[in-house]
């Protein structure tokens, strides 16, 4: 799992914190994410980020702030959170083709942050 | 819109016993079809995809799956379980084209193997 990084692994935060969930991938990839990981529910894409451009936002709360420094690093801000986004936010990476035939590429994922939200 | 549909919460199988976890898709056209598989306090890691060509992929420790175009299936299957398969499966689509190309994924299957 040298490939993609996260840190922390663990995060306990109250409501009214400020914390920053860092990503980091050492794989020559181009496309990074962020993943929402919850007990009995499917994984749910949050953000995307393409040649360093987002592509992709879900509908995603505001109190979750991505940032796309460069093709290697991915953070993803966190303020004023709830107790339901308690959970495993994973980070993926992938080299995305720039043909119009893409979506066969694997996904790379790191191991993850355990956030629990007081 | 594209959707992954594993119907088991969790498959339950003899150590040396066949396993097979269930997998349907809907998605526009054909699709890329993928597995993977999340170890306690790990992130996912890959399994196996299909692309095109031969209907049945090989994959990692002796994983193999199934395309199954007229059922809309990606049935993941293993001859022979081990206690060590014991972990949580993901399935996921993404069209060949038109639409989004980001994955969608379903919502896991818990494989436990009992010795």
């Amino acid at each position: 799992e040298t490939g993609v990084t996260q840190t922390p692994r663990h995060l306990v935060m109250g409501m009214t914190n400020k914390k920053s969930l860092k990503c980091e991938q050492h794989l020559g990839h181009n496309a990074m994410y962020w993943y929402k990981q919850s007990a009995k529910k499917p994984l749910e894409l949050m953000f995307v980020y393409n040649f360093k451009e987002q592509t992709e936002n879900n509908s995603v709360p505001s109190r979750f702030s991505p940032e796309c420094p460069n093709s290697s690093h991915l953070f993803l801000h966190l303020h004023t959170l709830q107790p339901e986004d308690s959970a495993l936010y994973l980070c993926a990476s992938s080299q995305e083709s720039i043909e119009r035939d893409r979506g066969w590429e694997t996904q790379y994922f790191g191991p993850g942050t355990r956030l629990l939200v007081l | 819109a594209q959707s992954v549909a594993q119907p088991e919460d969790q498959v339950n199988v003899a150590e040396g016993n066949p396993l097979t976890v269930k997998c349907t898709y809907s998605v526009s056209g054909n699709p890329y079809l993928f597995w993977y598989v999340q170890y306690p306090n790990r992130g996912l890691q890959f399994l196996l995809k299909y692309i095109t060509g031969d209907n049945l992929v090989k994959g990692s420790y002796g994983f193999e799956a199934e395309f199954n175009k007229s059922q809309t299936s990606f049935h993941l299957k293993k001859p022979s379980a081990l206690v060590s398969d014991s972990a949580l499966y993901f399935c996921a689509v993404r069209p060949r084209s038109g639409g989004s190309y980001i994955p969608t994924f379903g919502r896991g299957t818990s494989l436990i193997v009992h010795p």
